[in-house]
């Protein structure tokens, strides 16, 4: 059965520094899809960034980069120069194969940047 | 653009009521999906449409029923409110493909109901 797990429930980073969000996931599926979404305070949820299991770079997107180790099934989100508006809980999900194209959600990690 | 529309925002029901959370997209996505929120949590997939015409469930069903209407429309029914259905829900649709494609979910507000 599919799975993910963000094993941070909580993170501190100073402004302007890099942070790195981790997430593990289980699959045995050759084919699969690995997203993350900001959700802030007001609730709504905000696609980051993505990759694909066949993609060979690890994505960016502006300041958010995809550490993507594949073997260790790992997708850690990496954001750079945090700003006092990257406070919010991220959650890493994984797309899951076969016809169903159903999205599961790790538990998130809610980071706090400090000024 | 409306993109994924959900209503009501909020909601308080008594248990053992019914009620029905309506979400709408005009994207002319395939796959929509019901999410549920607890707090300080995840968002854990109640059902979800792959396409017009079907549904199947996701990692909690149990006291939902879902209805695809039509390519626009999935509701979601609470046919008896229990406390432990209180939480945050979250109507979301993506276009179908290949699960290894970039394809987002859309997220509508998502409705606060609240059983007491």
């Amino acid at each position: 059965a599919q799975k993910i797990t963000q094993t941070q429930p909580g993170m501190f980073v100073q402004e302007k520094e890099a942070v790195t969000l981790d997430c593990t996931y289980d699959t045995s599926d050759q084919s699969y899809g690995l997203f993350w979404y900001k959700q802030p305070s007001s609730g709504e949820m905000i696609f980051l960034i993505y990759q694909g299991s066949y993609d060979e770079q690890n994505a960016t997107e502006g300041r958010y980069s995809l550490n993507f180790q594949k073997a260790r099934k790992s997708a850690n989100l990496v954001i750079s120069a945090s700003q006092l508006g990257d406070s919010a809980m991220y959650f890493c999900a994984m797309r899951e194969s076969g016809s169903s194209y159903k999205l599961i959600f790790g538990s998130g990690t809610r980071l706090l940047v400090r000024p | 653009n409306a993109g994924v529309t959900q209503t009501p925002k909020f909601q308080v029901l008594k248990t053992g009521q019914s009620m029905t959370l309506q979400c709408a997209q005009d994207m002319n996505h395939n796959s929509m999906y019901w999410y549920r929120q607890d707090p300080g949590m995840g968002l854990r997939l109640i059902y979800y449409s792959a396409s017009e015409g079907t549904t199947d469930k996701g990692e909690v069903p149990n006291g939902y029923n879902v209805s695809r209407l039509n390519k626009r429309e999935f509701s979601l029914r609470l046919e008896s409110a229990a406390p432990s259905q209180t939480s945050v829900y979250f109507c979301a649709s993506a276009i179908r493909g290949a699960p290894s494609t970039n394809e987002k979910l859309f997220f509508g507000s998502g409705t606060q109901l609240s059983v007491l």
